[in-house]
């Protein structure tokens, strides 16, 4: 999608280990977001930010940090990765006309 | 937690047919409230961003309406194309200070060619 990346797009790691997530963003926009999907769950936000250095908690941020030490870049980290973070992973940034998705990272605990 | 349902979870209708479906949320403090489409394997895309209460939108053969004071918003689809097969997703926020928006599970359309 225009203006926004995610890395990587698919990731296979252990359960146990720390596990990074990367979106970039190129429309200098404040609001970013991170979001699980699963079946039956639709999406559900784990954590948004609100600008550098401000973020805040979604309904699912158990296990999950952030951070944004840059207007253009959005961190999650899984902190010790367990097999009920396995999901697909997807960032986004808003603006009046609505939310603007990356690609998603397929993430595999196994 | 505030609740955003969709309905029906899914539905298959033959192509011609028109269709629609519902988004329900909390009618109190209203702010916005997003349809997205999103197609397997891909990210979601933004339809409709409607924010008044009786907003009407239409794109092709696609509108929707909104209904804030009974929290409700109805999808149509008329003369539906296999192409229309997607997953539809509604998304509220409230007017509570934080910008963040809640997503129904979504609608799952499949069109019989």
């Amino acid at each position: 999608d225009a203006g926004i990346t995610q890395s990587p797009r698919h990731k296979v790691t252990e359960t146990g280990t720390p596990v990074t997530l990367r979106c970039h963003q190129t429309e200098n926009h404040r609001y970013m977001y991170w979001y699980r999907q699963d079946p039956g769950h639709g999406l559900r936000l784990i954590h948004y930010s609100y600008g550098v250095k401000d973020t805040d908690k979604g309904e699912v941020s158990d296990g999950y940090s952030v951070s944004r030490s840059k207007t253009e870049d959005f961190l999650l980290t899984l902190e010790s990765a367990t097999s009920s973070q396995t999901s697909v992973y997807f960032c986004a940034i808003s603006d009046y006309l609505g939310y603007t998705f990356g690609s998603g990272t397929r993430l595999t605990v196994v | 937690i505030l609740n955003v349902e969709q309905s029906p979870q899914s539905l298959h209708v033959q192509e011609g047919d028109s269709t629609n479906f519902t988004c329900s949320f909390p009618s109190s403090n209203f702010y916005a409230l997003h349809w997205y489409r999103w197609e397997t394997a891909k990210s979601p895309e933004a339809l409709f961003v409607m924010t008044l209460n009786g907003d009407e939108k239409k794109k092709g053969r696609i509108s929707a309406t909104l209904n804030t004071k009974e929290g409700y918003s109805y999808l149509y689809i008329k003369g539906s194309q296999p192409e229309d097969s997607a997953t539809y997703l509604c998304a509220f926020m409230r007017a509570s200070g934080t910008y963040k928006y809640i997503f129904g599970t979504g609608t799952r359309l499949k069109v019989l060619a």
